[in-house]
C-alpha cells in the first residue's frame, strides 16, 4: 500500500513569494495534518483537516492556509514568504476514531528554502 | 501551551548496548507516540500507547505510558547500526471529538552508535 506522498520534494523560493505544497494521504484515511519542522527541532502543528473541514490550527500567522479536497488530498499555502519559513513541511494522515485516539503517519516532507 | 521535555538530547553508545530515553510534561496527554526520523525523511511511527500504565513492545523496542499520563519512556535493547537516527516522542493532548487532534513533539534524542 502506498504511504503518504508529498510534492514537491524540494523547493527554493524568494522572500515575498507564495508557495503551495501538496499531500496525498494513505488510502482510506480522511484526516490530513500539516507540521513545520525547523532544523534541529521537533515538528510543530500547523493545521488539521478532516472531511474537508478545518479541525484545528496551531500558532501560525494567517499567511499560512490550507484546504482539503473531496479525494482527501490537501494543499498547504504560504504567502509572503519570510526567511524564517525555511523548514521541512510534513504532512500526516490518520483515521479518526470516535474516542479521539489515533495514529498519524507522516510523508517524506517538502524541504522549503527561502532566500 | 503543552510542552514535552525529551531527554537525553543525544546519546553515543556502543553497538549491542541498551538505550533508554524519556519524555516528561507538566500537562496530561491522551496518547503517546514514538517516532524515528532519518536525515531528509519524515518521522516513522514506532510505537503507539493509548492507556496510562500501558507497556508495549515492538521487536527490540519497548515503550510505556506513564501512570500520571505526563510521561513516557522508550527502551531499545541490543542496539544495532540501523538504530541510528533521531527519536521523537509525541503526545496527543486532551481535546473534544470536534477539536483538533494535534500532536505535540519533544525536541528529539539523537542516537549515535559506535560499531
Amino acid at each position: 500500500d502506498a504511504g503518504v506522498t508529498q510534492s514537491p520534494t524540494h523547493l527554493i523560493k524568494t522572500r515575498g513569494q507564495q508557495v503551495t505544497l501538496r499531500c496525498s494521504p494513505i488510502s482510506g484515511h480522511k484526516s490530513v495534518s500539516w507540521y513545520q519542522q525547523v532544523l534541529g527541532q521537533g515538528p510543530q502543528f500547523i493545521f488539521q483537516y478532516y472531511e474537508k473541514e478545518e479541525r484545528g490550527r496551531g500558532n501560525f500567522p494567517d499567511r499560512f492556509s490550507a484546504r482539503q479536497f473531496p479525494n482527501y488530498s490537501s494543499e498547504l499555502n504560504v504567502n509572503a514568504l519570510l526567511l524564517g519559513d525555511s523548514a521541512l513541511y510534513l504532512c500526516a494522515s490518520s483515521q479518526i476514531a470516535d474516542w479521539g485516539l489515533y495514529e498519524q503517519y507522516f510523508g517524506p516532507g517538502t524541504r522549503l528554502t527561502v532566500t | 501551551g503543552q510542552q514535552l521535555n525529551q531527554s537525553p538530547q543525544s546519546m553515543f553508545i556502543q553497538e549491542g548496548e541498551d538505550v533508554s530515553m524519556n519524555c516528561t510534561s507538566s500537562s496530561i496527554f491522551n496518547t503517546w507516540l514514538w517516532y524515528k526520523q532519518d536525515p531528509g525523511e519524515g518521522p516513522v511511527l514506532l510505537i503507539a500507547l493509548y492507556k496510562a500504565g500501558e507497556l508495549t513492545s515492538n521487536g527490540r523496542l519497548t515503550a510505556q505510558f506513564g501512570i500520571t499520563r505526563k510521561d513516557s519512556f522508550l527502551n531499545i535493547s541490543a542496539s544495532i547500526p540501523s538504530d541510528v537516527g533521531i527519536y521523537f516522542c509525541a503526545g496527543q493532548p486532551p481535546s473534544s471529538f470536534q477539536g483538533a487532534q494535534k500532536l505535540v513533539f519533544g525536541q528529539g534524542t539523537r542516537l549515535t552508535i559506535n560499531p
